[in-house]
C-alpha cells in the first residue's frame, strides 16, 4: 500500500539555524499538510497546500515557516530560524480528492507519514 | 469554531473485550468528516476509520466501528475483541467538508491500555 514518507526521522539542530523537513506524499494525492505534535500534547494543524499554494494555515504558521513543492513529488517544510519551542514531532499528510462522500465536498481521510522528530538545542 | 472533545484521558480494557472511546464535536457546518487515528508508542499516526456527516450508515473497518450520533454530535470509536497491540493513543479528529480539504482539528486523545 502506498504511504507517505518523511525524512529525516530525527533532526537535531542548533537554535537559530534553518531546518528543512522533507516529505514525499502518496503519488496521486493532491492535498498536502503539515502538523506538529509537541511531546505529550495534541496534534496541531500547521498548513494545508493545494494547487501549488497554501490553502489554509494556522496561527502557529508564522513568517518563520514556509512550505514548498519543489519538484512535483517532494513537499517540504522550512523553519527559517529555529527556536527551542519548535521542538516537536512534525507530521506530513496527504489526501486524495476523489475519496470520500459528498462529491466535491468529500471528506478525504488524510494519510500521515511516520513523522520527523525535531530537537532544537 | 470547531472543537473536538475526548473526555477519557486513559482507558483500560481486558484483552478480547470490546471498548468504546468517546468523542464529541462541535461545528456549525453541515458538511464535515470525522476521523479516528491510532498513535502507538513508536509515534506514527495510523488512520483507522472515518465518517462523513452525510453518511447514513455507521462506518466500520474490521474490528473498528464508529458509533455516529449526529444529533448528539458524538462519534465514538468501538474496538471489538481488543488485542494487546491495540494499546496506544487514539485521537478523534474532524474536518469541515470543503473543496481543498483543509485543516483537521484533533482531540486531546485517549490512551488505551489492553490488559492480558
Amino acid at each position: 500500500e502506498p504511504e507517505v514518507t518523511q525524512t529525516p526521522s530525527h533532526q537535531v539542530t542548533q537554535m537559530g539555524q534553518e531546518v528543512i523537513l522533507r516529505c514525499v506524499p502518496i503519488s496521486n494525492h493532491l492535498y498536502f499538510y503539515w502538523y506538529r505534535q509537541i511531546l505529550g500534547q495534541k496534534v496541531e494543524f500547521l498548513v494545508s497546500f493545494y494547487n501549488n499554494e497554501i490553502s489554509e494555515k494556522s496561527e502557529i504558521f508564522d513568517d518563520q515557516f514556509s512550505v514548498e513543492r519543489p519538484d512535483g513529488s517532494n513537499f517540504t517544510l522550512k523553519i527559517r530560524s529555529t527556536k527551542l519551542e519548535d521542538s516537536a514531532m512534525y507530521f506530513c499528510a496527504s489526501s486524495d480528492p476523489h475519496h470520500g462522500t459528498g462529491g466535491l465536498m468529500g471528506n478525504q481521510p488524510q494519510h500521515f507519514g511516520d513523522g520527523t522528530r525535531l530537537s532544537i538545542l | 469554531a470547531q472543537k473536538i472533545t475526548q473526555t477519557q484521558p486513559g482507558m483500560f480494557v481486558q484483552e478480547k473485550e470490546a471498548v468504546t472511546l468517546d468523542c464529541t464535536y462541535d461545528t456549525s457546518d453541515q458538511s464535515y468528516g470525522l476521523f479516528w487515528y491510532k498513535q502507538p508508542s513508536s509515534g506514527e499516526m495510523i488512520f483507522l476509520i472515518y465518517q462523513g456527516s452525510y453518511d447514513e450508515q455507521n462506518a466500520t473497518e474490521g474490528r473498528y466501528s464508529l458509533n455516529f450520533q449526529k444529533a448528539r454530535k458524538s462519534a465514538n470509536l468501538v474496538i471489538s475483541a481488543s488485542q494487546l497491540g491495540d494499546s496506544a493513543m487514539y485521537f478523534c479528529a474532524m474536518r469541515e467538508g470543503r473543496v481543498g480539504g483543509f485543516k483537521t482539528i484533533f482531540g486531546a486523545g485517549t490512551r488505551l491500555f489492553v490488559k492480558a
